[in-house]
């Protein structure tokens, strides 16, 4: 059971490039989102999902954007880089109840020159 | 969303029991407190959460006050490896399973 897999780990981006971070999980949750954490703050929200073809934006959620088609893969994309999306980005996902707990990836560090 | 407001850091010696407070004066009645610890660089680790009871399980007890004002997170007998950043969090008003995490406290274990 791998639970909450998030490639690449690290990545560094020119100005303008464009990327997708994967997120995968394996334990068929209904619900899955990314969240940033930028030095010395906590995580902010960025989109989610509640179920594949279903997404919606969080707190922060300019310069993103997700697709679910499937209830395993929620991937992230980055489609012109800029600096201020230098950042750690967090994958998590859990069953979609009235109380659960969230399982996180390990991150993945992204530098954008 | 309620807000929580804990304490930036706080000192615990190895061996005693870690008591980390916080705030949440807005908290409605069915939204659920929830505590979170992030270890250095790793993704944030669920620990426990509760709503109106007292809680407890093989990592924690989690201590509500009966106005449910404020909780407090006890770690029994900690260790070095619970040096980390605990976050107290309430549920979004987004409803879904979003949470909203602020900066936390950071608790060091001194040996």
């Amino acid at each position: 059971n791998a639970g909450v897999t998030q490639t690449p780990k690290f990545q560094v981006l020119k100005t303008g490039q464009s990327m997708t971070l994967q997120c995968a999980q394996d334990m068929n949750h209904e619900y899955m989102s990314w969240y940033r954490q930028d030095p010395g703050m906590g995580l902010r929200l960025i989109h989610y999902s509640v179920g594949a073809g279903i997404t919606d934006q969080g707190e922060v959620p300019n310069g993103y954007n997700v697709s679910r088609s499937t209830t395993e893969d929620f991937p992230l994309r980055l489609l012109s880089a800029a600096p201020s999306q230098t950042s750690v980005y967090f994958c998590a996902s859990s069953y979609l109840r009235e109380e659960e707990k969230l399982f996180f990836g390990s991150g993945t560090q992204l530098s954008v020159l | 969303d309620a807000k929580t407001t804990q304490p930036t850091s706080m000192d615990c010696a190895e061996g005693r029991a870690a008591n980390l407070p916080c705030n949440h004066s807005t908290i409605s009645g069915n939204e659920y407190v929830y505590w979170y610890r992030q270890i250095h660089s790793q993704g944030p680790q669920y620990i426990i959460h509760g709503l109106k009871n007292n809680e407890t399980n093989e990592m924690a007890s989690l201590i509500i006050t009966e106005d449910r004002k404020s909780s407090t997170l006890i770690l029994p007998h900690a260790t070095l490896r619970d040096t980390a950043v605990y976050y107290c969090i309430s549920e979004g008003e987004t409803g879904a399973n979003n949470l909203f995490f602020g900066t936390g406290t950071r608790l060091t274990v001194i040996p």
